[in-house]
């Protein structure tokens, strides 16, 4: 167990509406990243945020937003939902942005998009 | 840019023999940190082991050890007593280190790993 907590880990949905993707990272990580796993583009980093403050901005669409909130859980906000955005959503944590240090990974959040 | 290589798209092993999974990178930034992780058909992200550039000896954790090659920018990843168990996908991932950089991990494209009796 990473003891990096995503919910839900299922999430089927129509075409153009609108998800929300929650993440509990370690307990005292500051770091949290978004990345997305699909079959043809493989894993890519969509963002990060270090103690409620974005840091890096990776592969993320304009209709994705996430936020970092004070008590360092991460929400991943996907929205006018396509077919093509049904994929596997990591959240993950690190100690210290600057240093580098192991990502711990949560289970994955498995979008369909319908 | 950061660039990873991960030419193996399968490949199998028997019980108890060891395997090598091979990575190779690209990378501008002077001091970088190399992963591997392994991602079972469950689909959870596992961290296996690290390699810092700047580390002389190379990176062991219980049966995986990082055959880490700065000369040849290859970094990869040998499996001893191969269990049933390891079979999964296997990413190769780095990121750069340094104050103010994003610790951001870019990764390959895997190798599936099968383990057989």
């Amino acid at each position: 167990d990473s003891g990096v907590t995503q919910t839900p880990k299922h999430l089927i949905t129509a075409t153009g509406q609108r998800v929300t993707l929650r993440c509990s990272p370690r307990s005292g990580d500051l770091s949290v990243y978004w990345y997305q796993q699909s079959l043809d583009q493989g894993l890519q980093f969509l963002i990060q945020y270090y103690n409620g403050e974005e840091r890096a901005k990776g592969n993320i669409l304009e209709r994705f937003s996430a936020q970092q909130f004070p008590d360092l859980h991460s929400e991943l906000n996907l929205s006018s939902l396509e077919l093509g955005d049904s994929a596997l959503y990591f959240c993950a944590s690190s100690g210290r942005s600057e240093v580098n240090s192991p990502l711990h990974f949560g289970n994955g959040t498995r979008l369909t998009v319908t | 840019a950061q660039k990873i290589t991960q030419t193996q798209p399968g490949m199998f092993v028997q019980e108890k023999e060891a395997v090598t999974l091979d990575c190779t990178y690209d990378t501008s930034d002077q001091s970088y940190g190399l992963f591997w992780y392994k991602q079972p058909s469950s689909g959870e992200m596992i961290f296996l082991i690290y390699q810092g550039s700047y580390d002389e000896q190379n990176a062991t954790e219980g049966r995986y050890s990082l055959n880490f090659q700065k000369a040849r920018k290859s970094a990869n990843l040998v499996i001893s007593a191969s269990q049933l168990g390891d079979s999964a996908m296997y990413f190769c991932a780095m990121s750069p280190i340094g104050t103010g950089t994003a610790s951001k991990l870019t990764f390959g494209t895997g190798t599936r790993l099968q383990v057989t009796l």
